[in-house]
């Protein structure tokens, strides 16, 4: 079956640091796999996605960047956080079922930035 | 990206059956309708999607208008778990994307 994984599961962060998020995928090959934020009491905003190796599509411009370096692995990263880049990373993969996406998420990381 | 419009909450008793609505007035002809719920602190997890035909699992039905400019979740008995927020989506043909909006969170009453 497969399982996806992301680390760390909460994190705390000064300002101007970097930032580093790993999400990982087991038990299926070529996925897609994309990266979404939600902040405090608001919906998931999607932020990059990959359809494969070295693929990287960007939906919001940011200070954020995302890397694919692996088929089954995603990083999400930041040279220098703000504060308004505290909230809830969400990991997801997908494979096309038929004609529908459907997607499944990891457990989040829940970044604070102070 | 094509847009729905959901009621910023809902509640329900516990056994009773929930429906929750959503509008998609711009659906295209080849756009998949998903359902998705978010508990507390979680990522979201699937719930069902559907094209033109009603569908039903386990979880849940699906029943969507003839014009396909709404569609409406349908829990045929409402549980204490099944408190959440809804996301009704549109994925564009091919995207690979699913855009959220801001959902309905779903109080259900003991």
């Amino acid at each position: 079956s497969q399982t996806i994984h992301q680390w760390p599961a909460t994190l705390v962060q000064p300002v101007g640091s970097p930032l580093s998020l790993e999400c990982t995928v087991e038990g299926t090959s070529n996925p897609n796999l994309y990266w979404y934020r939600q902040a405090a009491g608001r919906g998931l905003q999607l932020l990059f996605y990959s359809v494969g190796i070295g693929q990287i599509s960007s939906e919001v411009p940011q200070n954020l960047s995302a890397s694919r370096p692996q088929d089954r692995q995603f990083i999400l990263s930041s040279k220098k956080l703000l504060l308004s880049d505290s909230g809830f990373y969400l990991c997801a993969w997908s494979v096309r079922r038929g004609a529908a996406n459907e997607q499944f998420f990891g457990p989040g990381t829940r970044l604070t930035v102070l | 990206d094509a847009k729905t419009t959901q009621p910023n909450s809902m509640e329900s008793n516990e056994e009773e059956p929930v429906h929750l609505p959503c509008n998609h007035s711009t659906i295209s002809g080849t756009d998949y309708i998903h359902w998705y719920r978010q508990l507390p602190s979680q990522g979201p997890e699937y719930v069902i999607h559907g094209l033109t035909s009603n569908v039903n699992n386990r979880m849940a039905s699906l029943a969507i208008a003839e014009d396909r400019k709404s569609s409406t979740l349908i829990l045929h008995r409402a549980t204490l778990r099944d408190a959440a927020v809804y996301y009704c989506i549109l994925e564009m043909d091919s995207s690979y994307k699913l855009i959220f909006g801001s959902g309905t969170r779903l109080l259900v009453r003991p």
